[in-house]
């Protein structure tokens, strides 16, 4: 069946560094939805990005992700971390509608 | 907009109670979704339906566990005799129903077995 894995639970930064949250899947699917979902404490998941298209870039609030199918990899990236992406980071796959989570990652930003 | 409406966002009941959630989708929305998180499964897909029908449930436990949508604006997750393991915040998401199309997470039901 579907699955995605994301390999850190728990990422901790400091202010300006850059971020890369690892996100690989598996499905059977040739054109699967790939998603990054960003929930900040006490809140519900909201969507970040999204993709369908093969080796193109997606971006959105200065992150940015590029669906890889050769390599079932969709990471998330962004160049200087801020305090306020301190949050929680699940990478979701679809092949319709119903959305496959990963295990998520937590990302702590520092001063 | 008010987005995808929960109630009620908090719950307690004892073990061996019913339990019902309802989730009001965003107007418009053909699609609706229940999920649960929890801190050790993370998030997991339970069931959805698209134009009120039922589509998909294999993330049902097949006991207790019952959802319906009566109409295009609510549907409900009931959970019959509760147990602990049941403890969980329960998410409703809806979208356009189209392929890949954002889902609007609502802010969820906590619910608590005692």
């Amino acid at each position: 069946g579907d699955s995605v894995t994301q390999t850190e639970g728990l990422v901790t930064l400091t202010e300006g560094l850059p971020v890369m949250l690892n996100c690989t899947y598996q499905t059977i699917y040739s054109n699967p939805f790939l998603f990054w979902y960003v929930q900040h404490l006490n809140e519900s998941p909201r969507l970040l990005l999204k993709s369908f298209t093969d080796n193109k870039r997606t971006e959105h609030q200065g992150f940015h992700a590029t669906l890889h199918k050769s390599s079932s990899s969709f990471h998330l990236q962004k160049s200087s971390a801020q305090l306020s992406d301190s949050a929680l980071y699940y990478c979701a796959l679809s092949d319709y509608n119903v959305l496959y989570f990963g295990s998520g990652t937590k990302l702590t930003v520092e001063p | 907009n008010a987005g995808v409406i929960q109630t009620p966002r908090h719950k307690v009941t004892g073990k061996g109670q019913e339990a019902t959630l309802w989730c009001e989708p965003i107007s418009g929305h053909s699609a609706v979704f229940w999920y649960r998180q929890t801190i050790v499964q993370g998030l997991e897909f339970l069931t959805y339906f698209r134009n009120q029908a039922p589509i998909d449930d294999s993330g049902m436990p097949k006991e207790r566990f019952s959802a319906q949508m009566p109409n295009q604006s609510h549907s409900t997750l009931k959970i019959q005799s509760t147990q602990p393991q049941d403890s969980a915040v329960y998410l409703c998401a809806s979208s356009s129903g189209g392929a890949g199309d954002t889902q609007y997470f609502g802010p969820g039901t906590r619910l608590l077995v005692l």
